[in-house]
């Protein structure tokens, strides 16, 4: 199975951007689909956007495109997540979740999370 | 607010069985069946259970089943076990408009 790794804890000033990447070492993930979901402490799961690398092909979730962009490298088995204009209502664990054609919303397996802390 | 609608909790004794339910639309969950149930352990990563509103990932137990009627799923426990106490959250894909939608999400007491 698919094992999904993300970048540490981000620490953010309001209005700063940050990227979250979640790198695989498989193969089959460049033919599928990641997708990108958040969860506010104490709160529920949202899915922000998602992408099939070999396609370059993204979705986003309406209430996410202007704050969203979620590109991948190929070469390097990458897919990144990139949230502009940081507020502190962004303050979540991020993950992303490998998502097989085919099957949408089956998000299996997911990475272990991203923790952004938007703050002053 | 989310798109999907979910008790808040729902609580059950050991070896019992519980049903938690997710109201959706004709736009999502009465329209597709790509439905999904994640279950949540605290501090923990979602774990997926229940996907194509039936079907079980291989691994999850055969006490975890879902259905679906009309607009709403289901996802049924049976046998009750202290580690079914978790948070478990729908899931269905959408129309154009949201795409994937999620519902708040039931916090299971045994």
């Amino acid at each position: 199975q698919e094992v999904l790794v993300q970048s540490g804890t981000e620490i953010k000033k309001p209005g700063s951007s940050v990227r979250v990447s979640c790198t695989t070492s498989s193969d089959r993930v460049t033919n599928h689909a990641i997708s990108w979901l958040r969860q506010a402490p104490g709160q529920g799961l949202e899915w922000l956007g998602g992408i099939i690398p070999i396609r370059n092909r993204t979705n986003y979730a309406p209430t996410f495109r202007a704050k969203v962009t979620i590109t991948a490298d190929e070469s390097k088995g990458t897919v990144f997540l990139d949230l502009t204009s940081l507020e502190s209502e962004d303050t979540a664990t991020y993950y992303c979740a490998f998502e097989e054609a085919g099957y949408p919303t089956r998000f299996d397996p997911w990475g272990q999370g991203t923790l952004v802390i938007v703050s002053s | 607010h989310s798109a999907l609608t979910q008790p808040a909790s729902v609580s059950g004794s050991l070896g019992q069985s519980i049903t938690l339910y997710c109201n959706g639309t004709r736009s999502d969950v009465g329209y597709f069946d790509f439905v999904s149930w994640y279950q949540q352990h605290p501090g923990k990563v979602p774990r997926l259970i229940i996907y194509d509103v039936i079907k079980r990932p291989s691994g999850v137990s055969t006490r975890f089943s879902g259905s679906k009627s009309g607009n709403t799923a289901s996802l049924t426990i049976s046998g009750l076990q202290t580690d079914d106490e978790a948070d478990y959250y729908c899931c269905s894909y959408s129309d154009e408009t949201i795409i994937v939608a999620f519902g708040g999400g039931t916090k299971v007491t045994v």
